[in-house]
């Protein structure tokens, strides 16, 4: 079955240090990848979208890659500030307007 | 302001009452769809919408229900709560076309079923 994973155990880093958080799948080939951020008690925040012809995708701080060989996805954090802190989700595109996400990774950027 | 909204915002039941949980949105989206959210297991599409009257499953439709009778709404029925349903649900809109950025997502519904 399509599988979607996150680093499950929470990602704690300094502030002004970059934060990767990987998102690998199985049994699929999505045409796209999705970020999104959900803070504590709210809907999660689209952040950014990846084709699969594209290697990579930046805006502002934030950069996302797409290696479709290995099926992961990389998000990366430049200089990471504490309000960053929240749970960042990747979701594929499963076909038509299906979606799939994954569980989510928490980061925790301390001062 | 653009915005999906949901309600209510928490609601407790029991089971076997029937309940809805509304959403709306004010963007003209074609695309609207129904996430459930539990620990560990992220987010799970239970129902979408690719336009008025046009309905799919998701992944985990079982006791659930949906109606597409206008663009902006787009509810979820629950005929029979069951425990296990007891969830965190989200509703989100977008654009119609699979490579389309933005997806919205509603504040959430925070269901308990006793």
């Amino acid at each position: 079955s399509q599988k979607i994973e996150q680093n499950s155990e929470a990602l704690n880093i300094q502030e002004g240090k970059t934060a990767t958080l990987t998102c690998n799948y199985t049994n699929y080939s999505p045409a796209y990848l999705q970020w999104y951020r959900q803070d504590p008690g709210r809907g999660p925040v689209f952040l950014l979208l990846i084709r699969e012809n594209e290697k990579e995708k930046r805006k502002e701080r934030l950069k996302v890659t797409f290696d479709t060989t290995l099926k992961q996805s990389l998000f990366h954090i430049t200089a990471s500030q504490p309000a960053d802190s929240a749970t960042y989700l990747c979701a594929l595109g499963a076909g038509g307007f299906k979606t799939i996400f994954g569980a989510g990774t928490r980061l925790f950027v301390k001062a | 302001e653009a915005q999906v909204t949901q309600n209510p915002r928490y609601l407790i039941t029991v089971t076997g009452k029937k309940l809805t949980v509304t959403c709306s949105q004010n963007m003209n989206h074609e695309y609207m769809s129904w996430y459930r959210q539990d620990p560990g297991l992220g987010l799970r599409q239970i129902y979408y919408s690719m336009n008025v009257e046009v309905t799919d499953k998701g992944d985990v439709p079982e006791g659930y229900k949906v109606s597409r009778k206008e663009k902006r709404n787009f509810p979820l029925i629950l005929e029979s709560p069951s425990p296990n349903q007891t969830s965190l649900y989200f509703c989100a809109s977008r654009l119609a076309g699979p490579h389309t950025d933005t997806q919205y997502f509603g504040p959430g519904t925070r269901l308990t079923v006793l």
